[in-house]
């Protein structure tokens, strides 16, 4: 089970929009439409922006939404922010046993 | 609303077992909908998912941690806990619990508490 693949860094400028991929194998991310995405400010705890590769939890703002191709998800965050500077963190369930994976997490700068 | 609270040690030494308790508040651990789990993340570094498990008591553990991981619940309690043994420097992290849905979505999550690991 090795960990999902995401860019170490992304950015964008205020008003673009910046997408951040995630990528797997055909165990976990290809296989399952459960990938989730987390974002995460300075000491604090991970916030669920996505679940089950497209979903946003209530309250989330729909600048941000989420894909997949075959073994790559991606988070599209439109209409950047200052706010939306962190750190995002992908996540799929890895199947058969029943394992769970998060990616190495990509810092998202706001020029 | 659901609220999850860490509690436990915050420094152990070297060899010994670290233990951790997630206390759940607004809602019913027992809940048929949902595994709980625990994640941890080392100063500076992402996140890592240790185990999840069923009110009922069913478990499943990363396998790179499973020979020293134990998750365990406690249904009147309305808690889960883990216990991770021969603890080294390397396992110093924010430990997190969190509520999980189908599919492996962590929709809740405690504020997390700073393990360290030395002597």
């Amino acid at each position: 089970q090795s960990a999902l693949t995401q860019p170490p860094s992304a950015s964008g400028s205020p008003g673009q929009s910046v997408t951040i991929s995630c990528t797997g194998t055909s165990s976990d991310v290809g296989g399952y439409n459960y990938v989730s995405w987390y974002q995460q400010h300075p000491g604090k705890a991970p916030k669920l922006m996505i679940y089950e590769v497209t979903k946003r939890p209530s309250g989330v703002p729909d600048r941000f939404s989420g894909s997949k191709s075959g073994n790559t998800a991606s988070l599209t965050v439109s209409g950047l922010q200052a706010e939306d500077e962190a750190d995002y963190y992908c996540s799929s369930y890895a199947g058969s046993n029943n394992y769970r994976v998060f990616g190495g997490g990509t810092k998202l700068t706001v020029l | 609303q659901l609220q999850l609270q860490e509690s436990g040690p915050g420094l152990v030494k070297p060899s010994e077992t670290l233990s951790l308790t997630c206390t759940v508040s607004g809602g019913s651990i027992s809940s048929s909908s949902y595994y709980w789990g625990w994640i941890r993340q080392p100063p500076g570094k992402g996140l890592e998912w240790i185990g999840s498990i069923y009110y009922s008591g069913s478990t499943y553990y990363n396998p790179s941690l499973k020979s020293r991981v134990t998750i365990s619940v406690d249904t009147s309690k309305n808690q889960f806990s883990l216990k991770l043994s021969s603890v080294t420097a390397a396992d110093t992290a924010v430990y997190y619990c969190a509520r999980e849905l189908v599919g492996a979505t962590h929709d809740y999550w405690g504020q997390g508490t700073l393990v360290t690991v030395s002597s």
